[in-house]
């Protein structure tokens, strides 16, 4: 399997437009996390997924932020309008689920994104 | 709430010497507890991963941690470090009790590690 897959790796934008990430997740892992790295905040969970249902967003900052899974393979985190502390390094993650074999999440490379 | 504190948020060794990189967790449960690498401009990889089945924990590239309920600690080591392994190291719990099932990483603020010539 190639792994979770992140894109675009790299965004610059400006304030106030509108930023999607994008993620496909390891095929068969029923479980996909969006988490955010920031320096100030290091890396904090945004929103989970399981079997496509979002179950926790309690992580979303605002109401700017918003995340679907139309899918099983495929996932968006939206911000809209973005803002410049939006600027962050976003990673999707699945894993299999629960239980000691399933539980790791494996993470995507990331995306990069800065917002001027 | 499962937490977990790095103690060290900088460590720098020479090349070939050990490598030592703390962690204390908090847990009300018995916890799976894991490590992972961020190499500059990467993303997150898994190094090693607790559960129940062994308190010594061998990993990808010669790192092993251990797992100490009696200390709360799952310290990460590396007899002989190498250049390669400068990076950010984070120390994770796992929170079993999610609504809906799942698990919820709770991870450390991070240890970046050095490694000189």
């Amino acid at each position: 399997d190639a792994g979770v897959i992140q894109s675009p790796r790299h965004e610059v934008t400006e304030m106030g437009q509108e930023v999607t990430l994008r993620c496909k997740p390891i095929s068969g892992h029923d479980y996909l996390f969006w988490y955010r790295q920031t320096m100030m905040r290091g890396l904090e969970l945004l929103i989970y997924f399981n079997n496509n249902v979002p179950i926790d967003d309690s992580g979303m900052p605002e109401d700017r932020f918003s995340a679907k899974m139309p899918n099983a393979s495929f996932s968006t985190l939206k911000i809209q309008p973005s803002e410049p502390r939006d600027s962050a390094v976003y990673f999707c993650a699945s894993s299999l689920g629960v239980g000691e074999i399933s539980e790791t999440q494996y993470f995507g490379p990331g995306t990069r994104l800065l917002v001027l | 709430a499962q937490s977990v504190t790095q103690l060290d948020s900088h460590v720098s060794v020479s090349e070939g010497t050990p490598v030592l990189l703390r962690c204390n967790y908090s847990s009300s449960y018995s916890p799976s507890l894991f490590w992972y690498v961020q190499h500059p401009n990467k993303g997150l990889q898994l190094l090693l991963k607790y559960t129940s089945a062994a308190t010594l924990v061998k990993g990808i590239n010669g790192f092993e941690a251990e797992f100490k309920k009696s200390e709360t600690s799952f310290h990460l080591t590396k007899p002989s470090a190498h250049m390669s392994d400068a990076a950010e190291y984070f120390c994770v719990v796992s929170d079993p009790i999610l609504t809906g099932g799942g698990n919820k990483l709770t991870f450390g603020t991070g240890t970046q590690l050095k490694v000189e010539l």
